[in-house]
């Protein structure tokens, strides 16, 4: 069964620093998502990506991050300047179109 | 603004007695429906979902849901839990068309802990 993955699994930065987030969609998959979760609280949404562009943000996605797909099949999540709220499970999701989301096992980002 | 509500933080059953983990949501248009399954350190599971169709659908490990138009429900339910699903459970709603008020990114409920007791 297709697959999103995920990298690295686990990632320590410290404050200010610069990370990147690493995703493969599925491979026909035209949707693609980054969704974060807080230790203990509810799954929350980022940004959407379709035809090379962001489709759909939230207000959590501010300048300090970016999206981008870079060839044909990576799609990354990169945080500028992390700050220590940004420590959270990340996931990445891709979608055909109407439902099915595939989401990826996740990375989880510690900020010390 | 579309919203999902999950009203229990944890449910308990007991292995082999039906289940069920509640879930109620709100669109401006028609719904999307999903339920997403969450196992300890790993990633989000699909379950189900509604798209159109039958109310009643039915998913992965045995799960079910019913669509519940006029009290705006999709209730998660399986008629003999195993020790095996528990685990964080999240349900999820879009709209259909992403219209006013709508969007076509799915929202998530604050998840359900759902414990099996041996």
């Amino acid at each position: 069964e297709p697959e999103v993955t995920q990298t690295p699994s686990h990632q320590v930065t410290q404050m200010g620093q610069e990370v990147i987030l690493r995703c493969v969609p599925i491979s026909n998959h035209l949707y693609f998502y980054w969704y974060r979760q807080i230790l203990g609280q509810k799954v929350e949404f980022l940004v959407s990506f379709y035809n090379n562009e962001i489709s759909e943000k939230s207000e959590i996605f501010d300048d300090q991050f970016s999206v981008e797909r870079p060839d044909g099949s990576n799609f990354t999540l990169k945080i500028r300047s992390t700050k220590l709220e940004d420590s959270a499970m990340y996931f990445c999701a891709s979608s055909a179109g109407a439902g099915g989301y595939t989401f990826g096992s996740g990375t989880r980002l510690t900020v010390v | 603004a579309q919203s999902v509500a999950q009203p229990e933080d944890q449910v308990n059953v007991a292995e082999g007695n039906p289940l069920t983990v509640k879930c109620t949501y709100s669109v401006s248009g028609n719904p999307y429906l999903f339920w997403y399954v969450q196992y300890p350190n790993r990633g989000l599971q699909f379950l189900l979902k509604y798209i159109t169709g039958d109310n009643l659908v039915k998913g992965s490990y045995g799960f079910e849901a019913e669509f519940n138009k006029s009290q705006t429900s999709f209730h998660l339910k399986k008629p003999s839990a195993l020790v095996s699903d528990s685990a964080l459970y999240f349900c999820a709603v879009r709209d259909q068309y992403g219209a006013p008020g709508g969007s076509y990114i799915p929202t998530f409920g604050r998840g359900t802990s759902l414990i099996v007791h041996p």
